[in-house]
């Protein structure tokens, strides 16, 4: 199936500072892709939608300003968590639209474990 | 999207066959079944989908309903790594669709 990474797999920083965490495709091309989160013992949350060359969208509650989103190319999306805060560590894990067979199909990242100290 | 029901937890044996059940009432002509897995502390994956058919691949196996309101996702012989939440998802693909995630369920496989 097709492949999607995620980097860095796991980021440590301080208050204040900002985050930017990458999501590629790296067999296929996806004009679209998503960002979820997930706390602890929960199940993942969408948090945007990611469309190559546009804006993206964001979820009810979440803060576009806060949670920047770029979609430069066909394969690769950033989400850049700013002046980040304790209650923003997460895993979040980005997600990307392939073709399975005659179908498309959706294909995660292994997810990156941001903690906000 | 429509909503899908599923038990909160089940166990199975290793070895035995895993039976996880999907409710899925309010399912519209265009959806598609999706079943996904997430293991502890990774991203989810891709197991099945199917539309009507029961489809079957090296993973799993998808029994759907003639009414296409339920479905049974069938993991034939368990071992200890397929201990994991298992998440149903009816999914259209259209150009505005997104996958919403339910609360799945953990599957425990037993030594």
């Amino acid at each position: 199936g097709a492949v999607v990474s995620q980097h860095p797999s796991w980021v440590i920083c301080k208050s204040g500072t900002s985050v930017k965490i990458e999501c590629r495709s790296l067999d296929f091309q996806a004009t679209t892709m998503f960002w979820y989160r997930q706390f602890p013992k929960q199940s993942l949350m969408l948090m945007a939608t990611s469309n190559e060359g546009s804006k993206a969208t964001y979820e009810q509650g979440v803060e576009k300003d806060k949670f920047l989103i770029n979609h430069a190319s066909l394969t690769l999306s950033t989400l850049t968590v700013t002046s980040a805060h304790p209650e923003d560590s997460s895993f979040y894990i980005c997600s990307a639209r392939g073709n399975s067979g005659d179908q498309e199909t959706q294909y995660f990242g292994p997810g990156t474990r941001l903690l906000v100290l | 999207d429509a909503k899908t029901t599923q038990p909160t937890s089940m166990d199975c044996a290793e070895g035995r066959a895993a039976n996880l059940p999907c409710n899925h009432s309010t399912i519209s002509g265009n959806e598609y079944v999706y079943w996904y897995r997430q293991i502890h502390s990774q991203g989810p994956q891709y197991i099945i989908h199917g539309l009507k058919n029961n489809e079957t691949n090296e993973m799993a196996s998808l029994i759907i309903t003639e009414d296409r309101k339920s479905s049974t996702l069938i993991l034939p012989h368990a071992t200890l790594r397929d201990t994991a939440v298992y998440y149903c998802i009816t999914e259209s693909y259209s150009s505005a669709s997104k996958i919403i995630f339910g609360s799945g369920t953990r599957l425990s496989i037993r030594p």
